[in-house]
């Protein structure tokens, strides 16, 4: 059974700072994602990340894939108030398209 | 365009009630996705429809029943629900290049 765990759960930051996020999945997969959730609302896709060695950066936030240590980061840069969200990653398992989320990591940028 | 489209955004109902949710997508994704969200908890899998076919459920209780009556189109059927069913409901569709896309959401209360 895939399982997706992530840490850490709660994170908070300053306005600045650096910090990563791990994703860790049970079972073998080529596919991963990364999506944003601000309360009361839906997700916001990030990242998909489809190959061992995967990089993909979009402004202060990266994402990479190490498929053999079924390992994901997520790497934020200066971190700045509007990153506070909560964070998940979600894992494909396969042939049936089923998607598992991680535990999330809601993240909360200081002043 | 990739937007998928949820109705209603929210919806109040009593136990003896029979209401539907509906996502439209029409992007020609092949698989799609429905998920129940808890306060404070990751996106919880309850069916993947892949090329209209049902392909997991995810033991979900029968009061919940989808329907995929064509590719652009996926409902979620609602009978006999539960005050511990209100959730935020999501639907998703998976694009052929490996994207999954969400819809804005199903807000649920049952009274």
């Amino acid at each position: 059974e895939l399982k997706v765990e992530q840490n850490p759960l709660f994170l908070s930051m300053q306005e600045g700072k650096n910090y990563t996020i791990y994703c860790n999945y049970s079972t073998t997969s080529d596919r991963l994602y990364w999506y944003r959730q601000d309360p009361g609302k839906s997700l916001e896709s990030l990242f998909v990340l489809l190959s061992n060695g995967a990089v993909k950066q979009e402004g202060r936030l990266m994402a990479s894939l190490d498929t053999k240590a079924r390992l994901s980061t997520l790497h934020i840069t200066a971190a700045v108030h509007d990153l506070s969200a909560t964070y998940f990653c979600a894992v494909d398992g396969g042939a049936t398209n089923k998607l598992i989320f991680g535990t999330g990591t809601l993240l909360a940028v200081q002043p | 365009d990739t937007e998928v489209t949820q109705t209603p955004k929210h919806l109040v109902m009593g136990m003896t009630n029979k209401k539907s949710l509906k996502c439209e997508q029409h992007m020609g994704h092949r698989a799609m996705y429905w998920y129940k969200q808890k306060a404070k908890k990751p996106p919880e899998l309850m069916f993947v429809y892949s090329y209209e076919k049902l392909s997991i459920n995810e033991s979900v209780p029968s009061r919940f029943s989808p329907e995929c009556p064509n590719s652009s189109l996926l409902n979620l059927h609602l009978h006999a629900l539960q005050p511990e069913d209100s959730a935020l409901y999501l639907c998703a569709s998976l694009s052929d290049a490996n994207t999954i896309y969400f819809g804005e959401g199903s807000w649920l209360t049952v009274v």
